[in-house]
């Protein structure tokens, strides 16, 4: 079945420092979508990509979805304390089975 | 607008026990999902109802765990009897999909924290 990895797992940044987190699927993804999960909170929605080699921004954040549709990244720019949480990004094959979450990046910020 | 409710928050059960919990999604929302997060990973799709139907249930371990939706609003997630390796986080999310739309935003509830001792 469909897997979707990410990579780092952790990633510990001083305040002020960029941090990337890259998601990778196993086959090609109809769509994918971002969320952050605040420690002890809920997953809250981000963005949606669907396009091959879209990129999107949301202010120091930028989202990008690969040219063959089976990678995404996202990019912060200048973290803050307010950053900290998971990142998981998840996806839906082309074949409209199996949303999948990833494990999720686990970003910490030291102010 | 009210968010995604659940309850209970908190569940403390001993294995080979029952437990419910209960989802009420958006209003108008006419797709809920159940999902089961383990401590450290990511969130594992249960079943996925549109209105009252199932759309998909294929990672839903029907042996001990059944979802329903009856009347297309609320939903109600159940094991019977519960295993110690289904201490988790439940969360429940609804959204709102618009015509040839698969998926898009999903709004997740608080979650309910089930241990099983």
């Amino acid at each position: 079945g469909q897997q979707v990895m990410q990579i780092p797992q952790y990633q510990h940044v001083q305040e002020g420092e960029d941090f990337t987190t890259y998601c990778n699927s196993s086959t090609t993804l109809s769509n994918i979508q971002w969320y952050k999960q605040r420690p002890g909170g809920h997953p809250v929605f981000l963005i949606q990509l669907v396009k091959s080699g879209e990129v999107k921004k949301q202010k120091r954040l930028t989202f990008q979805f690969g040219e063959a549709k089976k990678n995404s990244s996202l990019h912060i720019t200048a973290t803050q304390t307010t950053d900290v949480g998971t990142y998981f990004c998840a996806g839906i094959d082309n074949y409209g089975q199996n949303f999948v979450f990833g494990p999720g990046t686990r970003l910490s910020v030291l102010p | 607008e009210a968010g995604v409710a659940q309850s209970p928050r908190y569940k403390i059960i001993e294995k080979r026990q029952s437990v419910a919990f209960w989802c009420n999604p958006i209003s108008g929302h006419a797709t809920l999902y159940w999902y089961q997060q383990i401590l450290g990973q990511g969130p594992k799709l249960l079943i996925q109802f549109q209105n009252n139907g199932v759309v998909d249930d294929s990672q839903l371990p029907k042996d001990r765990f059944s979802a329903e939706r009856l009347k297309g609003v609320d939903s109600t997630l159940k094991i019977q009897p519960a295993k110690l390796e289904d201490s988790a986080v439940y969360l429940c999310a609804s959204s709102n999909l618009g015509e040839g739309e698969a998926y898009n935003e999903q709004f997740f509830g608080p979650g309910t924290r089930l241990t099983v001792l």
